[in-house]
């Protein structure tokens, strides 16, 4: 069965970095055209996605927040980084991972809240 | 960068009614198109990929149509579980760039 859980803190100061981390079962990142991405939304917001690290770890990345994002992964231990510099209050929001196939994000996190507020 | 525009915003609707969600893509996606449920506190549920490729467990009530730049997500008799946020997303580019979410369309009971 196929899970994925994020964890990373729940308050960042302003201009401080998040680590936020993906931990996933079910699957491996070594195998060909498994892909695990993050999206985030704001309360009350729609979903925007952030980034996508893929089994031979090629990485994508939103245009707009593209310098501030770096994503990696440790596939002996299975899971997925993604940091943020430079947080912001309007980065506040909740932050999700997927398993992303060629269909699709057919398996979410259940998501970790990061508020950003000194 | 492609655009999706969903329509409407929000929609008020009774069980047992039929609704259609549409989103318009800025440019030809071909049939590169999903479709989300979000429950409030949730993730979101893949329901539709490939515009209208429906996902393993949803319900048959669920449909959706079009290619293009115009889709459709179609709940042919709402049940009350069917009360939720709905997204769409293109994925054109992939694998190179993915993705853009629509802005969502909140259905909720009359």
């Amino acid at each position: 069965q196929v899970s994925l859980k994020e964890s990373g803190p729940a308050l960042v100061k302003p201009t401080q970095t998040l680590t936020l981390t993906c931990a996933f079962s079910g699957f491996s990142l070594n195998t060909g055209g498994m892909r695990v991405s993050w999206i985030r939304q704001p309360p009350g917001k729609a979903l925007e996605w952030l980034a996508r690290i893929d089994w031979d770890d090629d990485k994508f990345y939103s245009t707009s927040l593209k310098t501030r994002l770096t994503i990696s992964k440790d596939t002996s231990k299975n899971q997925v980084v993604l940091t943020m510099t430079n947080m912001d209050p309007v980065d506040t929001a909740t932050y999700y991972c997927a398993r992303t196939l060629i269909k699709g994000y057919d398996v979410w996190g259940q998501g970790t809240m990061v508020t950003v507020s000194s | 960068a492609i655009q999706l525009t969903q329509s409407p915003s929000s929609l008020s609707a009774s069980v047992g009614d039929r609704v259609s969600i549409t989103c318009r893509a800025s440019q030809a996606i071909r049939s590169a198109l999903a479709w989300y449920q979000q429950k409030p506190g949730k993730p979101p549920k893949l329901l539709i990929y490939d515009a209208s490729t429906l996902e393993g467990g949803v319900p048959s009530r669920f449909s959706g149509s079009g290619s293009g730049t115009d889709f459709t997500l179609t709940i042919s008799s709402l049940q009350p579980e069917d009360f939720a946020t709905y997204y769409c997303q293109q994925f054109a580019d992939y694998p190179q760039v993915w993705s853009t979410f629509g802005q969502g369309t909140k259905l909720e009971i009359k």
